[in-house]
């Protein structure tokens, strides 16, 4: 059974720009979170994705998007990056239910 | 509203001493409860969860969590740490089958530093 992976691991952009994180859900998943964790703080819960519907958004501005696929994969979006954007963003799967999240490694976004 | 408080940013003990890393939570509906470790560099592993049921819950790696209502509580315990245990500590809350999505609520987090 394959976990979660997410693409790329890392990632170098500059302010303004726009960046495109990707996320494969564990197998059977049908629900993807996303979360952004700072440095030194716990996770922040930015959206959910249920079945490629928007099911749930935290304190985000618009430019933070998403999409869920048919296959249940997932995208964040950021445009006109900030540099507080600079962050570990974590893509976490689950059934939904009292299953729990599990999360794939991460990818580490760096604005300068 | 849901939050989570992590009592202590940074536990340190030394190598087989009993583990106790505190988290209270509020929540305006039962709450279902998380810990979650994290390796340096690494994304979030679950130890253990409280959903319903026995208030007393055992998770991988030894440690265990016990709800307590009345402290609006659920520490994370291991009876003897072991190097390997050094990582970064999580507690999260969520409150699945209400009108939220779902979504955790997490601490601030808590480094344990295990000591030869």
């Amino acid at each position: 059974e394959t976990g979660v992976t997410q693409s790329p691991t890392h990632l170098i952009k500059t302010r303004g720009q726009q960046v495109t994180l990707r996320c494969s859900s564990q197998s059977g998943h049908n629900t993807v979170s996303w979360y952004q964790q700072a440095l030194g703080q716990g996770p922040q819960f930015i959206f959910q994705y249920y079945r490629e519907e928007e099911n749930g958004r935290g304190n985000f501005p618009p430019r933070f998007s998403g999409l869920q696929f048919p296959n249940y994969s997932s995208e964040l979006n950021v445009n006109a990056l900030e540099l507080d954007d600079s962050a570990l963003y974590l893509c976490a799967s689950s059934l939904g239910g009292t299953a729990g999240q599990f999360f794939g490694p991460g990818t580490r976004l760096t604005v300068l | 509203a849901q939050s989570v408080t992590q009592l202590g940013s940074h536990v340190s003990v030394s190598e087989g001493a009993l583990v106790l890393l505190r988290c209270n939570y509020s929540s305006s509906v039962p709450p279902y409860l998380f810990w979650y470790v994290q390796y340096p560099n690494q994304g979030l592993q679950l130890l253990l969860k409280y959903t319903t049921g026995a208030t007393l819950v055992k998770g991988i790696n030894g440690f265990e969590a016990e709800f307590k209502k009345s402290e609006t509580s659920f520490h994370l315990t291991k009876p003897s740490a072991h190097m390997s245990d050094a990582a970064e500590y999580f507690c999260a809350v969520s409150e699945e089958g209400s009108s939220n999505t779902g979504k955790l609520i997490f601490g601030q987090g808590t480094t344990l530093q295990v000591k030869p």
